[in-house]
């Protein structure tokens, strides 16, 4: 069974920071994606990570993908107020399109 | 560009009721994807569609049921709901093509609250 683990839950930090989200998955995957959720919106995509050392940056998001260690992080650079939201990863494979979540890293970043 | 279309936005029932929740997935995608999401929740995979027929199954109750149809919208049934039914529903299209990376578009949600 597929199972998704992110770590923090949820954090709090200040602007101007750097933290890194990471996201480990139990089995073999084909796809890695990040979404972003603010409170009571929908699910908007950020990165799709398709295979080993994969990178994908937009702005001061950047995720990496390394499927040996089946774990994919999202780094934040230079945090600000705006990037404050619900971040998930999800996985899915070939043979089953549905994703599978982790659970959310709640991120609050403070003026 | 055009996104996923999703009716209501908002809906409130009363228990042991009935709702139907709509999508409209974006063009040229053929497949639909059902989540439902509680508070503080991830998402939840209940039922998927590809070229209207289904594709996989997870979570859906069985007082739940949904279908595809030829215009590639779908439609999540839901009977007899329960105080426990009440989340966000999302719906999600995304094109199947082989060696593509079939990102989920997300619609806006409907908010189901059952009293």
């Amino acid at each position: 069974e597929l199972k998704v683990e992110q770590n923090p839950l949820f954090l709090s930090m200040q602007e101007g920071k750097n933290y890194t989200i990471y996201c480990n998955y139990s089995t073999t995957s084909d796809r890695l994606y990040w979404y972003r959720q603010d409170p009571g919106k929908s699910l908007e995509s950020l990165f799709v990570l398709l295979s080993n050392g994969a990178v994908k940056q937009e702005g001061r998001l950047m995720a990496s993908l390394d499927t040996k260690a089946r774990l994919s992080t999202l780094h934040i650079t230079a945090a600000v107020h705006d990037l404050s939201a619900t971040y998930f990863c999800a996985v899915s494979m070939d043979s089953n399109y549905q994703l599978i979540w982790g659970a959310g890293t709640k991120l609050i970043i403070k003026p | 560009a055009a996104g996923v279309i999703q009716s209501p936005r908002h809906l409130i029932k009363e228990k042991r009721e009935t709702a139907t929740l709509k999508c409209y997935p974006i063009p040229r995608h053929d497949t639909v994807y059902w989540y439902q999401q509680g508070p503080g929740q991830d998402p939840q995979f209940l039922i998927s569609f590809y070229e209207k027929m289904q594709s996989d199954k997870g979570s859906i109750p069985d007082r739940f049921s949904a279908q595809q149809f030829s215009d590639y919208h779908s439609e999540l049934n839901m009977s007899s709901l329960e105080l426990g039914d009440s989340a966000l529903y999302f719906c999600a299209s995304s094109p199947r093509l082989a060696g593509v990376d079939n990102e989920q578009f997300f619609g806006p949600g409907t908010r189901l609250t059952v009293l």
